[in-house]
């Protein structure tokens, strides 16, 4: 089967840095996202990766390593305002989207 | 730009009725999408429509149908809603299978 596996709950503090992982394990792979969901709202786009190495994008970086099945989205000089759901979604042969449950991050001041 | 829109934003609906939810969209993208997100699960695909005209069963596509007349609008039918459909449903849109998808604020349905 498709299976997606992400932290449940994390926790840091203003101004740190956090890391996210996500591992997958999918029929095919032709790429993966990152979605950020702020309580009770509509998930929003972050990251996209498909090929090997690091993507960034000011303070949010996102990596990938597509042998070992493995991407973290890191967060940097974390907001208050960055507390949320953060998604994992891997695009399959199919061309659709297998999400993860979501990682919740909880900001403290 | 509105993006997308979906109605009702949230729906009390008695087991045994029918509901179509609603989604449309303004940024003539190609594809759309329905997701129901339930707590502690990752979204699930319902059902999809990769271009007007046509659609796709997704990973839970039992007890809801779609249809895709035009590229704007795609409504969702629940024939006879089950308490097990109570969820929060997502519509979504992008240009293409590859490409980003932009989604609706959600409706969220409970079904009694």
């Amino acid at each position: 089967g498709q299976n997606i596996d992400q932290p449940t709950e994390m926790t840091a503090t203003e101004g740190a840095i956090v890391q996210i992982n996500c591992t997958y394990q999918t029929s095919g792979f032709n790429g993966l996202f990152w979605y950020q969901q702020h309580a009770g709202e509509a998930p929003t786009f972050l990251s996209y990766n498909v090929l090997d190495g690091l993507e960034e994008k000011g303070r949010f970086s996102s990596f990938l390593s597509r042998s070992k099945g493995y991407s973290y989205l890191l967060l940097k000089e974390l907001q208050m305002k960055d507390s949320a759901s953060y998604l994992c979604a891997v695009l399959d042969s199919n061309y659709q989207l297998i999400w993860g449950a979501g990682t919740k991050l909880i900001i403290k001041p | 730009t509105a993006g997308i829109t979906q109605a009702p934003t949230s729906q009390i609906l008695a087991a045994g009725r029918s509901m179509t939810l609603r989604c449309t969209q303004d940024m003539r993208h190609n594809a759309m999408y329905w997701y129901r997100q339930d707590l502690g699960l990752g979204l699930r695909l319902i059902h999809y429509s990769n271009t007007a005209g046509t659609t796709g069963k997704g990973e839970v596509p039992d007890g809801y149908s779609v249809s895709r007349a035009n590229t704007d609008d795609f409504p969702l039918t629940l024939a006879s809603a089950v308490p097990s459909q109570t969820s929060v449903y997502f519509c979504a849109s992008s240009d293409g299978g590859q490409d980003i998808q932009y989604f609706g604020a959600g409706t969220r349905l409970s079904v009694l």
